[in-house]
């Protein structure tokens, strides 16, 4: 069974960084892009960019550019993502997703959602 | 890149029928695109893919026989028949584009439906 275990809610002043970690089970880590899409309460879903585990490219929105960085650590299974210089526009809930294990077509495949509150 | 355009609210009621629109832009017309089902205080979840025609693959786990898609021109739909209390949520299209360093993926608004 293909799963997608995130971290703890996270709760941060503005200026603080957060690190994500999304740990992956039930198909090779390497064969699959991980996403990050953010989620800001009340509103919808916007992605952030992509992590190649197996090489560890990434790529980015612009609007994330410079602030996100996304890596992953074939030896633990294991999807990161980093946000430094939080502002409260920050505030939202960080999903992991992948697409592809099993032939699965679609990304079907989501974390739980991590909730990250930028707040003084 | 592509845009997707979803109306931002549905409504109906319990055991009736209803379409969910996802409008590409402009030129798009050959692309696929992936349903996601948002639940009250829930993560999405994946619903199905739809090209030009029907279904691309196979439902996400749990999608009832209830749930299909069509796709003809820029329009993708959901159509949701027999609707239940537990399809009230959000429903989002979303679509990618490109391959490893030319990537993105887009999502449409987002549908709230409303179950009566």
């Amino acid at each position: 069974e293909v799963q997608l275990v995130q971290s703890g809610a996270e709760v941060k002043r503005p200026g603080a960084a957060v690190k994500i970690s999304c740990k992956v089970s039930g198909y090779t880590f390497s064969d699959y892009y991980i996403h990050w899409v953010q989620q800001a309460p009340g509103k919808g879903l916007e992605w952030m960019g992509l992590v190649d585990p197996e090489d560890g490219e990434a790529m980015y929105v612009e609007k994330f550019q410079g602030r996100v960085t996304l890596t992953a650590d074939r030896s633990g299974d294991t999807a990161y993502m980093e946000m430094s210089s939080l502002r409260s526009e920050d505030t939202a809930i960080y999903y992991c997703v992948t697409g592809g294990p099993g032939g699965s077509v679609g990304y079907a495949f989501w974390g739980q959602g991590t909730l990250v509150t930028v707040s003084s | 890149q592509p845009a997707l355009t979803q109306p931002p609210s549905a409504s109906a009621s319990l055991g009736a029928s209803v379409t969910l629109t996802c409008t590409l832009s402009s030129g798009y017309s050959n692309y696929k695109v992936d349903w996601y089902q948002q639940r009250p205080g829930k993560g999405p979840r994946f619903v199905m893919r739809v090209g030009t025609g029907e279904i691309v693959g196979s439902k996400g786990d749990g999608i009832p026989d209830r749930f299909s898609v069509l796709g003809s021109g820029l329009h993708r739909s959901l159509t949701i028949k027999n609707i239940q209390e537990e399809d009230e949520g959000d429903y989002y299209c979303g679509a990618d584009h490109g391959s490893q360093y030319n990537f993105v993926w887009v999502f449409g608004g987002g549908t709230k439906l409303t179950v009566l």
